[in-house]
């Protein structure tokens, strides 16, 4: 079964900074998505950036960029020049050939003035 | 262009009850699928519905059960609740049942006592 596995429960920087959000996955097939989802106070779920994994190059959108590592099982969220509307829960998550989506546990990110 | 709506906002029941909870899919979708988010977990996979049936199940017990009409808008019913399914339960709309672009809604914050 596949397994996404969030190991930073909670995270701080200051505005303007650059965070990165760490996320890995098990799986046994060879080709799947990736997807980092965020999730603000106001709990609507918003879809930040997504790699498709027979994409070598990583995936970016402004300032979300990931880094992607087939190899190692690794999908981590880079976000730079954070302001404070990133405040947000972020979850990494995994679809494969069933096509359903599995979330991590998530990451709380606060960004502060 | 409208979004996925849900309703109601907030629920509150009494355990051995049954609730029904709404989502109308964003315009041109096809498919619904449900998530339960527990407070500080991720969200997990219900079900899916595309096109009126039943396209997959996650690891729920059959009190839980759904329908999607032919607007494609769906309902969730649970049936003799638990405490434990109090959660914020997510519908996610998309086009076809390859889901990589799920759009969700903002929830139903349902609380059994």
């Amino acid at each position: 079964a596949q397994t996404v596995t969030q190991s930073q429960p909670e995270m701080s920087v200051q505005e303007a900074e650059t965070v990165t959000l760490s996320c890995t996955y098990d799986t046994s097939e060879n080709n799947y998505y990736l997807f980092w989802y965020k999730q603000p106070p106001s709990r609507q779920m918003i879809l930040v950036i997504r790699q498709e994994a027979y994409k070598q190059q990583n995936a970016t959108e402004n300032r979300f960029s990931v880094n992607f590592q087939k190899a190692a099982k690794s999908f981590s969220l880079k976000i730079s020049d954070s302001q404070l509307g990133d405040t947000a829960m972020y979850f990494c998550a995994f679809m494969g050939r069933d096509d359903k989506i599995i979330f991590g546990k998530g990451t709380r990110l606060h960004i502060l003035p | 262009e409208t979004g996925v709506t849900q309703s109601p906002t907030h629920l509150i029941k009494t355990r051995g009850q049954q609730v029904t909870l709404r989502c109308s899919s964003q315009s041109g979708h096809n498919t619904v699928s449900w998530y339960q988010q527990a407070l500080g977990q991720g969200p997990q996979f219900i079900f899916q519905y595309y096109r009126e049936e039943e396209n997959g199940r996650g690891n729920f017990p059959p009190r839980f059960s759904g329908l999607q009409f032919p607007n494609y808008s769906s309902e969730l019913n649970v049936n003799a609740l638990e405490l434990d399914d109090s959660a914020l339960y997510l519908c996610a709309s998309s086009s076809g049942t390859t889901s990589y672009e799920q759009y969700f809604g903002p929830g139903t914050r349902l609380t059994v006592t």
